[in-house]
């Protein structure tokens, strides 16, 4: 059963510092999401990705997130520096070719900018 | 801009009710409608979707029907249980190039024993 998978599950950090954030998608999806989730919000769009090209990042604070795809298998959002208030919840999904837009969500990376 | 409302935002049924959380969708253009369910402290996971083309879609105790007309679509669950407790988010999507969900605010559901 394949799955998007995440690292680091867990992260807690100094503001200023920092933090790198990565996924792997599930072999062969060409589409890559990074959500972000806070204490009882929804899910926020911050980017995504097409055959690893950017497709729409509007939702994502440009002057300390950036996000890339360095390579089919590995997706990576990076905070600098990290703020308190980007303690939340972040998710990768990942999405296949064509025929279907359903997405499938890793278990989310936990962060915590004390 | 393109937009999903959803409600309500909380919901409380006893063990064996229906519940019913509805969605209303801004984009005439959305084709394609998926549910997520996310228990606490995991991650979301779709549950049923459904295409344009189609009225109603069944899978066991839950359906989503789907008004193109009016832009809005439905999540039915009958009898529930204890373990359907968690938070429901409906999402719509255009097909064909841009696949970008838009999602609702989410349906916390409680399903009291």
């Amino acid at each position: 059963d394949a799955r998007v998978t995440q690292t680091p599950r867990h992260k807690v950090t100094e503001m200023g510092q920092e933090v790198t954030m990565r996924c792997q998608p599930i072999l062969g999806h060409n589409t890559v999401f990074w959500y972000r989730q806070t204490m009882m919000q929804g899910l926020e769009l911050l980017a995504y990705f097409r055959n690893r090209a950017p497709l729409d990042d509007s939702g994502m604070p440009k002057d300390r997130f950036s996000a890339e795809m360095p390579d089919a298998t590995l997706a990576t959002l990076k905070i600098q520096p990290s703020e308190p208030r980007d303690s939340a919840v972040y998710f990768c999904a990942s999405g296949p070719t064509s025929g279907t837009e359903t997405q499938y969500f890793g278990p989310g990376t936990r962060l915590l900018v004390l | 801009g393109e937009n999903v409302e959803q409600h309500p935002s909380t919901l409380s049924v006893q063990e064996g009710d229906s519940a019913v959380i509805k969605c209303t969708y801004s984009d005439s253009a959305s084709n394609y409608f998926p549910w997520y369910k996310q228990e606490l402290g995991k991650r979301p996971q779709l549950i049923i979707d459904i295409r344009s083309n189609v009225g109603e879609k069944k899978d066991q105790r839950i359906a989503v029907t789907l008004n193109k007309t009016a832009k809005h679509f439905s999540l039915h669950i009958t009898e529930t249980q204890p373990e359907d407790s968690a938070v429901y988010f409906c999402a719509a999507s255009r097909s064909g190039g841009y696949n970008k969900l838009i999602f609702g605010a989410g349906t916390r559901l409680a399903v009291h024993p």
